[in-house]
C-alpha cells in the first residue's frame, strides 16, 4: 500500500528556533500534499495545500511567513516553523494525494509532535 | 459551507457492548466523499472507510458497520461487540471542494473508551 513518512516524528526545540518537518511519499508521486495541525484533544485543522512547483495555498488565519512550505519534488514537501514559540507546540500531520488517481485517494503520514520550550 | 458535526464528544462503554458514533455533514456539492478515521493514542490516523455520495449502500467490515443516509446527511459508524482495543478517537471527515484541492474537513472527533 501507499506509504507516507514524516521526519522527525518528535522534536523539542527552544523558543525562537526554526524547525523543519519533512513529508515524503515513499512509493508514489504526489503533486498535492496537505498539512494539518492538531492541538491536544482537538480536531485536525487544514493549514495549507502544497502543490509541487508552485506556491502553497494557506487557509485563513495561517501565517505563510511563519509556516514556510516547500514542495520541490513530487515526493517531498517540507513545513518549516520559523521562530517557533510555545503556542506552536502541536501535532503536525501531512497527507499526500496520489498523482493521477481519483481525488479522494490520499494517504496520511504518521505525524510529527512539536514541543517548543 | 462544508461542515462535519460529531455531536458525541466522549463515549464510554463496557466491553462487548455495541456502540454507534454519529456523524452529520453539510455540503453543497453533489459529488463528495466521506471518511472515518481512527486515531489511537500514538496519534497516527488509521483509515477505516471511504464512501462516495452516490453509493448509499451500508457497509460491514467485521465488527464495523457504516450507515450512510443522504436524506439526513448522516454517516454513522457502529462497532459491534466492542473491545478494549477499540478505545481511540474516531474522526468523521468530508473532502473539501476543489478550491481546497480536496483536502479533508474533519469533525471534532468522538473519544471512545471501552472498559473491560
Amino acid at each position: 500500500g501507499a506509504v507516507v513518512s514524516q521526519h522527525p516524528s518528535r522534536v523539542i526545540c527552544k523558543s525562537g528556533t526554526s524547525v523543519k518537518i519533512e513529508c515524503r511519499s515513499l512509493d508514489f508521486q504526489a503533486t498535492t500534499m496537505f498539512w494539518y495541525r492538531q492541538f491536544p484533544k482537538q480536531s485536525l485543522m487544514l493549514m495549507a495545500t502544497s502543490n509541487e512547483g508552485s506556491k502553497a495555498t494557506y487557509e485563513q488565519g495561517v501565517e505563510k511567513d511563519k509556516f514556510l512550505i516547500n514542495h520541490a519534488s513530487l515526493t517531498l514537501s517540507t513545513l518549516t516553523v520559523t521562530s517557533a514559540h510555545p503556542e506552536d507546540s502541536s501535532f503536525y500531520i501531512c497527507s499526500a494525494r496520489v498523482t493521477g488517481a481519483p481525488q479522494e485517494t490520499q494517504y496520511f503520514g504518521p505525524g510529527t509532535r512539536l514541543l517548543v520550550l | 459551507a462544508q461542515k462535519v458535526t460529531q455531536a458525541q464528544t466522549e463515549i464510554s462503554v463496557v466491553e462487548k457492548e455495541d456502540v454507534t458514533l454519529d456523524c452529520v455533514y453539510e455540503t453543497r456539492d453533489t459529488t463528495y466523499y466521506l471518511f472515518w478515521y481512527k486515531q489511537p493514542p500514538s496519534g497516527e490516523l488509521v483509515f477505516l472507510i471511504r464512501r462516495n455520495s452516490f453509493d448509499e449502500q451500508n457497509e460491514i467490515s467485521g465488527r464495523y458497520s457504516w450507515n450512510f443516509q443522504k436524506s439526513t446527511s448522516s454517516f454513522n459508524f457502529t462497532i459491534t461487540a466492542s473491545q478494549v482495543v477499540d478505545s481511540a478517537v474516531y474522526f468523521c471527515a468530508l473532502n473539501l471542494n476543489s478550491n481546497s484541492g480536496y483536502a479533508l474537513n474533519f469533525g471534532k472527533g468522538t473519544s471512545l473508551l471501552v472498559t473491560p
